[in-house]
């Protein structure tokens, strides 16, 4: 596809749960960012990728949050033992080069946890 | 946290000017000043960024002081699609993440 597509766009799941949440950027795009936004709020950085390392992870709040790029394309943010405080819009962005001006944002995934 | 200071709300008539201001006083010689915006329900779309001059495209202008501590983002004839939240950012494009703030929620009526 042309943009960055999320999936599921929307997941509901229990507290305690594990939750996968997918990103697949725009083809040729090197860096790939994760956030999270809570209603009424920015979204906030969790983690980037340029290739298929992690070049800054110094937003995943705790480490019950994961994430890999193994192929320096489609990500994966990985959720141990959710909490309902884990529950939010997970953003996913790509741009050709970290750093270089207009990211690519995707639609979202809703995370519910109950 | 956000190096930046926006107005929580605006609102503007439609076809006119809406001027979005951003306070930036801390911002470094090499950050940029970037503008986002992001209607409901939907991911942030990129708008404009600059670094020292005035900057335009077909979206927007953007309009950043001699001092670089202010800036304004300015959306000439507004439309009632233009009703989103907008954020203004600072970046230095040295591989830092975009940090958002809580924007200015800018409501464009008839």
């Amino acid at each position: 596809g042309a943009g960055v597509s999320q999936t599921p766009s929307n997941k509901v799941t229990e507290k305690g749960k594990y939750v996968e949440l997918r990103c697949d950027p725009i083809s040729g795009h090197t860096a790939l960012y994760w956030y999270r936004q809570s209603l009424g709020q920015g979204p906030e950085f969790l983690i980037y990728f340029q290739g298929t390392g992690a070049a800054d992870d110094s937003g995943l709040p705790n480490d019950r949050f994961f994430a890999v790029r193994p192929e320096g394309s489609v990500s994966t943010l990985k959720i141990q033992r959710t909490e309902r405080g884990d529950s939010a819009v997970y953003l996913c962005a790509s741009s050709w080069l970290a750093g270089a001006g207009e990211l690519f944002f995707g639609e979202g995934s809703r995370l519910t946890v109950l | 946290d956000a190096k930046t200071t926006q107005p929580p709300s605006m609102d503007c008539a439609e076809g006119r000017a809406a001027n979005l201001p951003c306070n930036h006083s801390t911002i470094s010689g090499n950050e940029y000043v970037y503008w986002y915006r992001q209607i409901h329900s939907q991911g942030p779309q990129y708008i404009i960024h600059g670094l020292k001059n005035n900057e335009t495209n077909e979206m927007a202008s953007l309009i950043i002081t001699e001092d670089r501590k202010s800036s304004t983002l300015i959306l000439p004839h507004a439309t009632l699609r233009d009703t989103a939240v907008y954020y203004c950012i600072v970046n230095d494009q040295a591989g830092t993440a975009l940090i958002f703030g809580k924007g200015t929620t800018l409501s464009v009526s008839s």
